[in-house]
């Protein structure tokens, strides 16, 4: 089965920290995501990447960037963290287009408390 | 852009009844659908999706929705829930052009109590 690991179930910061958050998957998907996930708004699409140094915005990308070296690994980047980005962060990876049962695989998220 | 809406922020239900959880979608273009569960501190889980065809769609652990594009909608019911279902749906749509690129509603939480 596929699995997308996130490296930190739980992260505490300071504020003007720089924080990274780490996610792997194993199965050699093309297409990486990430979100955040708050009460009330559900999960809102930060930054996605469709290919190894290929990534695109999403509808939040304020205040975050990504980076994508390898295949396997996505990186979401707080410049500099800041109390409204206290949230839960879920990465997600896709199914290679073409593959017969296209799906959305989750990691269990890192929740991360900005102080 | 398309966009989600879950109609209910919370729906509580006794144990053995049936539920339905409303969401409405709008978009000017074909999109895909979802539906996700998120059980308390676990990740989130593809309950089932619309890619095409049969507008009834069968998911795991006995739930349905069904896709009615005049109404927008893709509702998902279950005729008979457990204590188990407790948990968080979140209903979501992508466009066929921009596969993955979810958005997510608001969530709907599930409360069963017996």
């Amino acid at each position: 089965d596929v699995k997308v690991t996130q490296s930190s179930r739980y992260l505490v910061k300071r504020t003007g920290e720089k924080v990274f958050l780490e996610c792997v998957q194993d199965m050699d998907h093309e297409n990486m995501f990430w979100y955040r996930q708050d009460p009330g708004l559900g999960l809102r699409l930060i930054y996605f990447s469709y290919d190894v140094k290929m990534k695109e915005k999403g509808d939040i990308p304020e205040g975050y960037s990504v980076s994508r070296e390898k295949k396997e690994r996505f990186s979401l980047i707080l410049e500099s963290a800041s109390t409204n980005q206290t949230s839960m962060y879920l990465c997600a990876s896709r199914t290679n287009p073409g593959a017969t049962n296209e799906k959305l695989f989750f990691g269990s998220g890192t929740q991360l408390s900005v102080l | 852009a398309q966009s989600v809406t879950q109609l209910d922020s919370q729906v509580p239900v006794f144990e053995e009844a049936p539920v339905e959880l409303r969401c409405n979608y709008s978009s000017s273009v074909s999109v895909y659908l979802f539906w996700y569960v998120q059980y308390p501190n676990q990740g989130l889980q593809l309950l089932l999706k619309y890619l095409s065809g049969s507008t009834l769609v069968k998911g795991i652990n006995g739930f349905e929705a069904e896709f009615n594009k005049s109404q927008t909608s893709f509702h998902l019911r279950k005729p008979s829930v457990h204590i188990s279902d407790t948990a968080e749906y979140f209903c979501a749509v992508t466009r066929t052009d921009s596969w993955g690129k979810l958005q997510f509603g608001a969530g709907t939480q599930v409360v069963v109590t017996p």
